[in-house]
């Protein structure tokens, strides 16, 4: 069953722009994890949030986690043609589970 | 290193047919793992081993098979190819030193049953 749920399910924005994902989920994690996947290849890992984190930068990430709303957001920000990619959220439960649930991820679509 | 390691990247199989995807990784990693990602479906768990001997069940176990003999490869059998098994296939490692730790992928196999 998917944990994750990305949204906004595609966003197109221009080069410079920011780029704001979302991810809800519905039980408790201990962490909670975002990855990029270009096209026709494997999965990037790009940022992990735990579970009492609340805010976390990487580079041009910035990576948001509110548990009592079980939602975290990523944002990337000025944009790059590069940045064109499906993006996943992923959420590691309660519990020590060796599991990583992806949602469906998000396709982001940089327009130079 | 290498990292993930996955081979065939492209296979075309008749429905009946079995075959092994093969996965290896050079970073002593304890924990790997099988994906499968269908279009609009995100990643689902086949199969998950945390360490050479010990394999385990995900999501979506049914019509495929996996043995983790040494710490670098875990094989992914098919067993009968359905076609409802075409899909893009990843597999994955990470260290067990913690349940956060970055889980590494393969660059993927692409399966289509006819």
């Amino acid at each position: 069953s998917q944990q994750g749920e990305e949204d906004p399910q595609a966003l197109s924005i221009q080069e410079g722009e920011n780029a704001t994902m979302n991810c809800s989920y519905k039980t408790s994690i201990n962490n909670l994890q975002w990855y990029r996947q270009n096209s026709g290849r494997g999965l990037v890992h790009l940022i992990l949030i735990r579970s009492n984190e609340r805010e976390k930068h990487s580079g041009r990430l910035r990576v948001t986690l509110d548990t009592s709303k079980k939602s975290s957001s990523l944002l990337i920000t000025a944009s790059r043609a590069a940045d064109t990619a499906s993006y996943f959220c992923a959420t590691a439960n309660q519990g020590g589970s060796e599991k990583l649930v992806f949602g469906k991820g998000m396709k982001l679509t940089v327009n130079p | 290193n290498a990292g993930v390691t996955q081979t065939p990247k492209f296979q075309v199989l008749k429905t009946g047919q079995s075959m092994t995807l093969q996965c290896a990784q050079d970073m002593n990693h304890e924990y790997m793992s099988w994906y499968r990602q269908d279009p609009g479906m995100g990643l689902r768990l086949i199969h998950y081993s945390v360490g050479a001997g010990i394999t385990d069940q995900g999501e979506v176990p049914n019509g495929y098979n996996v043995s983790r003999s040494t710490t670098e490869d875990f094989p992914l059998r098919l067993l009968s190819a359905a076609p409802s098994q075409t899909s893009v296939y990843f597999c994955a490692s990470r260290r067990r030193t913690g349940s956060g730790n970055t889980i590494y992928f393969g660059e993927g196999s692409w399966l289509t049953v006819v």
